[in-house]
C-alpha cells in the first residue's frame, strides 16, 4: 500500500501566518489523485483540496495545493482561528484508499 | 445528510452492524466508503462500494470479517461487522469521498472489549 508521511507532526503558528504542510508519498501518485482535509475537534473531516491543486466547494482562496509524483504541499495563507485544526492528505490512486498521519497547525 | 447509527459495545469475537441513512443527495449516483479513526488518532479507509452496490473493496486489516452493501431504495449503506476484534475499537464514519462536494456522517463509536 501507499504509505503517505506528513511533516512537521505539529506547526505552531500565530493568526496571519502562512502555513506550509507537507505529504510524501511511499510510491508516485498517479493522475494526481490526492486531496487535504480538515479536521476539528469532535467533527468529521472536510474535503479541501482534490487532484493535488483544485480547490473543494466553498473553499476559499487562502488554501492551495501543489506538488506532483512523490511530494505535495498544503499552504494556508492568512491563517485566521478558524484555520487550527488537524490536516490529513489522503491517495486515492491505488487500493487500500491511505491517510497521512495528520499535521495539527495550532496557535 | 449521513446519519450513522448502530454502533455500541460489544466483545471480542461478537458482531455489529453499522448503518448510515443519506438524505439531500442523489445517493444512488455515488460510491460510498467507510472510515474509521481511533479518537485522537488519524484516518483508515475501511472499505468502499460502488453506486450499484455491486463492486466493494476493502482494506485487508478488515477483509474476510466487515462486508459493506447498500440499499439504494431506502438510501441505506451498511457496514456488517464480524469477529470483531479489540483493535476494531474506533468512531466509524460513512462517506461519499466526492469532490468537489464531500459527504460526512458525524460518526458512530465502536467499542470492542470484554
Amino acid at each position: 500500500e501507499i504509505v503517505l508521511t506528513q511533516s512537521p507532526g505539529t506547526l505552531s503558528l500565530s493568526p496571519g501566518e502562512t502555513a506550509t504542510l507537507s505529504c510524501r508519498a511511499s510510491q508516485s501518485i498517479k493522475n494526481n489523485f490526492l486531496s487535504w482535509y480538515q479536521q476539528k475537534p469532535g467533527q468529521a473531516p472536510r474535503l479541501l483540496i482534490y487532484g493535488v491543486y483544485h480547490r473543494a466547494t466553498g473553499i476559499p482562496d487562502r488554501f492551495s495545493g501543489g506538488g506532483s509524483g512523490t511530494d505535495f504541499t498544503l499552504t494556508i495563507s492568512r491563517l485566521g482561528p478558524e484555520d487550527f485544526a488537524v490536516y490529513y492528505c489522503e491517495q486515492y490512486s491505488d487500493l487500500p484508499r491511505t491517510f497521512g498521519q495528520g499535521t495539527k497547525v495550532e496557535i | 445528510q449521513l446519519v450513522e447509527s448502530g454502533g455500541g459495545l460489544v466483545q471480542p469475537g461478537g458482531s455489529l452492524r453499522l448503518s448510515c441513512a443519506a438524505s439531500g443527495l442523489t445517493f444512488d449516483r455515488y460510491w460510498m466508503h467507510w472510515v474509521r479513526q481511533i479518537p485522537g488518532k488519524g484516518l483508515m479507509w475501511v472499505g468502499e462500494i460502488d453506486s450499484s452496490g455491486s463492486t466493494t473493496n476493502y482494506a485487508d486489516s478488515v477483509k474476510g470479517r466487515f462486508s459493506i452493501f447498500r440499499d439504494n431504495a431506502k438510501n441505506m449503506l451498511y457496514l456488517q461487522m464480524n469477529s470483531l476484534k479489540v483493535e476494531d475499537t474506533a468512531v466509524y464514519y460513512c462517506a461519499n469521498l466526492g469532490a468537489p462536494t464531500d459527504y460526512w456522517g458525524q460518526g458512530t463509536q465502536v467499542t470492542v472489549s470484554s
